[in-house]
């Protein structure tokens, strides 16, 4: 998988929109970018995935650049719930059998009142 | 719905003691990951299943550490012999299929201290 490049920390006021960057420059066309987040003393939780498109859910948006050598993660309204460490990942699509994740260090994240 | 359940939560062993942990997935979740959380680092993988069999298990450290799944179900992590070094959060994911647009949906861990 291709090794991704994240901050190790931010703040975010609570009630603004937190903005979390991710380099991947050397993602390869077939894999797609996935976040997690990881709140102290939980396992990994699923955010958002995407392959070139940007995407929305009801948790969080996925802003990935045109040559998909960078992605942003938006928390559009951050609560101090939304304080954890978020992981940006990219994985691999092929017809074999890994589908492991690889996590790197991650965005600890801290939302502040 | 449930989640994934791991159990124990914590677990506490003498160096040289062997230990399970067993990890419940999501019911009809065909795929089974298991990973280890070190202090400060992210999830390392360790091994994969895909219904019964173990389609990667590449991330195992050494031979000490072996798992199972008998029935595509339920899973258990086995380690021999432990050590100080083993001490982590032992983390198991399952998934609906091994596919990309199937994510994978973690269990809150098992903490082993070995002392």
């Amino acid at each position: 998988d291709a090794k991704t490049t994240q901050p190790p920390s931010m703040d975010c006021a609570e009630g603004r929109a937190a903005n979390l960057p991710c380099n991947h420059s050397t993602i390869s066309g077939n894999e797609y970018v996935y976040w997690y987040r990881q709140i102290h003393s939980q396992g990994p939780q699923y955010i958002i995935h995407g392959l070139k498109n940007n995407e929305t859910n009801e948790m969080a948006s996925l802003i990935i650049t045109e040559d998909r050598k960078s992605s942003t993660l938006i928390l559009p309204h951050a609560t101090l719930r939304d304080t954890a460490v978020y992981y940006c990942i990219v994985r691999v699509v092929t017809g074999g059998s890994n589908y492991k994740l690889t996590f790197g260090k991650g965005t600890l994240l801290t939302v502040n009142p | 719905g449930a989640g994934v359940s791991q159990t124990p939560s914590n677990k506490v062993t003498e160096k040289g003691k062997y230990v399970e942990l067993r990890c419940d997935p999501i019911s009809g979740h065909t795929a089974l990951y298991w990973y280890r959380q070190s202090l400060g680092q992210g999830p390392e993988f360790l091994i994969y299943f895909q219904g019964t069999g173990a389609a990667d298990d590449s991330g195992l450290p050494n031979d000490r550490f072996f798992a199972v799944r008998p029935e595509g179900s339920v899973s258990t992590l086995k380690i021999q012999r432990t050590e100080r070094g083993d001490s982590a959060v032992y983390l198991c994911a399952s998934s609906t299929k091994a596919g990309v647009n199937s994510p994978l949906h973690f269990g809150n861990g098992t903490r082993l201290t070995v002392t």
